[in-house]
C-alpha cells in the first residue's frame, strides 16, 4: 500500500526557532500533498495544498509567510514553521495520494509533534 | 451547513456489540466517500472507502453509502476495546481538495 513518511515525529524548541517538517510518499508520486494541523482533540485543519513545481494554495487564516511550503519533487514536500512561537505547539500531518482522482484516498503520514518552550 | 456531518460522540459500546457511526453531507456531487481511524496522539489511518451505492464489506467492517439520502455509514462487527478511536469521514468530488468531518469518537467498553 501507498506509504507516507514524516519526520520528525516531534520537535522540542525554544521559541523564535525554525522548524521544518518533511513529508515523503516512499511507493508513489505525489502532484500534491496535503498539510494539517490538529490541537489536542479538535478536528483536523487543511492548512495548505503544496503542488508540485508551483505554489503552495493556503487556507484562509493561515499565514503563507510563518509556514513555508516547498514541494520540490514528487515524493517531499516541506512545511517550514518560521519563528515559531508557544501558539504554534500543535501535531502537524501531511497527507498523499496516489492521484487527483476521486477515487484516490488520502494517506496520513505519521505526524509531527511540535512543542515550542 | 457544514459539508461533512459527524456526531462527535462519544459512542460507547460494549466489546462484542455492533457499532454504527455515520455521516451526512451536503454536497450531491461528491463521488467518494473514505472512513478514517484515528487513535489518540496518531495520525489516521485508511480504513475503507466506497463508491457505489450499496455494502463494502471488509473483515470486520462495513460500509454503507446513500447517495440519494446523502449519508455514508461505517458498521464494526464484534467491537473490541482496540476499536476505541475517533473515526473520521471524508469525501471528494472530481480532484477536489477532500472533504473531512469532525469525528465521532468511539469507545468499546469490555
Amino acid at each position: 500500500g501507498a506509504v507516507v513518511s514524516q519526520h520528525p515525529s516531534r520537535v522540542i524548541c525554544k521559541s523564535g526557532t525554525s522548524v521544518k517538517i518533511e513529508c515523503r510518499s516512499l511507493d508513489f508520486q505525489a502532484t500534491t500533498m496535503f498539510w494539517y494541523r490538529q490541537f489536542p482533540k479538535q478536528s483536523l485543519m487543511l492548512m495548505a495544498t503544496s503542488n508540485e513545481g508551483s505554489k503552495a494554495t493556503y487556507e484562509q487564516g493561515v499565514e503563507k509567510d510563518k509556514f513555508l511550503i516547498n514541494h520540490a519533487s514528487l515524493t517531499l514536500s516541506t512545511l517550514t514553521v518560521t519563528s515559531a512561537h508557544p501558539e504554534d505547539s500543535s501535531f502537524y500531518i501531511c497527507s498523499a495520494g496516489t492521484g487527483t482522482g476521486s477515487d484516490q484516498p488520502q494517506h496520513f503520514g505519521d505526524g509531527t509533534r511540535l512543542s515550542i518552550l | 451547513q457544514k459539508e461533512v456531518e459527524q456526531n462527535s460522540g462519544p459512542l460507547s459500546v460494549p466489546e462484542g456489540a455492533i457499532a454504527s457511526l455515520n455521516c451526512t453531507y451536503s454536497d450531491r456531487g461528491s463521488q467518494s466517500f473514505f472512513w478514517y481511524r484515528q487513535y489518540s496522539g496518531k495520525s489516521p489511518e485508511l480504513i475503507m472507502f466506497i463508491y457505489s451505492n450499496g455494502d463494502k464489506e471488509d473483515g470486520r467492517f462495513t460500509a454503507q453509502l446513500n447517495k440519494a439520502s446523502q449519508y455514508v455509514s461505517l458498521l464494526i462487527r464484534d467491537s473490541q476495546p482496540s476499536d476505541s478511536a475517533t473515526y473520521l469521514c471524508a469525501l471528494r468530488r472530481g480532484s477536489y481538495i477532500p472533504t473531512f468531518g469532525r469525528g465521532t469518537s468511539l469507545i468499546v467498553h469490555p
